[in-house]
């Protein structure tokens, strides 16, 4: 059993498009988190949510705006995208909010053009 | 710079042979974390060190710390092909952010 998944895998769309990437996790963790990956493997974290409340939010243009319905799930919705928004986004889990062991999914490879 | 920073950024070695990987940080920390990351993979973590602890073994994993040298070692012994991949080191910052800091990361390449 996939214990956090990502959809997308791929996704490849134009500039000044809107994109969601959704984010599910089965291990009955608190905390989710979205990550940037850039071309250079420097990871970046994006958002933080624990029980479904904003706990961290970096330096992040505020065309990304992260959703969590409920503590499993945390989505990621783009608007108008931007040729430098292309990298890889993953998603994580912790068990509770704080410096503990993160369960990432597989990755969502965004390309803008 | 980063808070984690990983040393030597790349690494090829013969299988068979070990494989150090190098850590420093800047602030103190709670505890220190290496990711492992195959090729078009998400992060996976291999093992976690608290600041009051100087050495841990996982299987063929051995990392060390330094709290006063603010450094951290992984050593991967008689490695395999299956070890290639990117490894992370990502620390929790004593500074209550409450979240982890990741270095850039070493790309290693074990040779068959």
């Amino acid at each position: 059993d996939t214990a956090v998944s990502q959809t997308p895998k791929y996704l490849v769309t134009q500039m000044g498009n809107d994109k969601s990437i959704k984010c599910e996790q089965n291990l009955g963790h608190d905390t989710m988190y979205w990550y940037k990956q850039d071309s250079k493997k420097f990871l970046k974290i994006m958002f933080s949510y624990n029980n479904k409340e904003l706990i961290i939010n970096e330096t992040v243009p505020n065309r990304f705006s992260p959703k969590s319905p409920d503590k499993a799930h945390l989505n990621l919705h783009i608007n108008s995208l931007e040729l430098g928004d292309s990298a890889v986004y993953f998603c994580a889990s912790s068990r509770v909010q704080g410096g503990y062991e993160q369960y990432f999914g597989p990755g969502t490879r965004l390309t803008v053009t | 710079s980063q808070q984690g920073e990983e040393d030597p950024q790349a690494l090829s070695i013969q299988e068979g042979e070990n494989a150090t990987m190098n850590c420093s940080y800047k602030t103190s920390i709670n505890n220190l974390q290496w990711y492992r990351q195959n090729s078009g993979r998400g992060l996976v973590h291999l093992i976690l060190i608290r600041s009051n602890e100087r050495e841990k073994h996982s299987g063929r994993l051995r990392v060390t710390l330094d709290t006063s040298k603010k450094s951290s070692s992984l050593l991967i012994t008689a490695s395999r092909a299956a070890d290639t991949a990117s490894y992370f080191c990502a620390t929790d910052m004593d500074t209550g952010r409450r979240a982890l800091t990741f270095g850039s990361g070493t790309r290693l390449q074990v040779q068959p």
